[in-house]
């Protein structure tokens, strides 16, 4: 079973902080997504890595996915406090199935 | 455009009873997906209809069916409930069936979940 392992679970930083998520893995992943989820609504996709070592930015989001292709990171410079919500990462498994990490709750204070 | 849609939003039910789930995909997704995600915890894949055939399906018993109608709508059954089934259930759909997740066509949209209670 392929698993993905996120961390940390919870932060709480203050505005204009910056932070870094992880999400890694044993296996190796044809492409790893990232989505944030706010109460009483789905997940939402941020973006798709799917090439070893690729960056995405997506403004003051910067996407990163390992060389290996086992792991990725979400780096958020500035937070805002519109930034909190629960950030997931997913991968496709070997199975064509979306396994999902168990999360970051993130958490901006003004 | 409407986004993927789910009903009801909460529902209330006791150990032992069935509970219907049901969604509407984007106009044009053939593809239909349920999540079960725990409080604390990120989804986890229930099935994947696609032209109203079963794609896959993943670690849950029996008791969870689901099924796709000629509209591309799908109902997830969840019999004999039990306290664990509690949990919001996600339903996601896409064009095609998310092989190529690098493709636009294969995007999974997720709808706002319907919410379970079983006591």
């Amino acid at each position: 079973t392929q698993l993905l392992e996120q961390s940390p679970q919870f932060l709480s930083i203050q505005e204009g902080e910056n932070l870094t998520v992880y999400c890694n893995s044993s296996s190796v992943f044809s492409s790893l997504q990232w989505y944030r989820q706010e109460p009483g609504e789905g997940p939402v996709l941020l973006v798709t890595v799917v090439t070893g070592g690729e960056v995405k930015k997506l403004k003051r989001l910067t996407f990163q996915f390992g060389d290996a292709r086992k792991d990725s990171s979400l780096h958020i410079t500035a937070a805002q406090p519109g930034d909190t919500g629960l950030y997931l990462c997913a991968g496709w498994s070997r199975a064509q199935k979306l396994v999902f990490g168990q999360g970051t709750r993130l958490t901006i204070n003004p | 455009d409407a986004g993927v849609t789910q009903s009801p939003t909460h529902l209330i039910k006791t150990r032992g009873q069935q509970v219907t789930l049901r969604c509407s995909p984007i106009s044009g997704h053939k593809s239909v997906s349920w999540y079960q995600q725990v409080l604390g915890q990120g989804p986890q894949f229930i099935f994947q209809y696609y032209e109203k055939e079963e794609r896959g399906r993943g670690n849950f018993p029996d008791r969870f069916s689901a099924r796709q109608f000629p509209n591309y709508s799908s109902e997830l059954n969840v019999n004999a409930l039990l306290l664990g089934d509690s949990a919001l259930y996600l339903c996601a759909s896409s064009f095609y069936l998310g092989a190529d997740p690098s493709s636009l066509q294969e995007t999974q949209y997720f709808g706002p979940g319907t919410r379970l209670l079983v006591l």
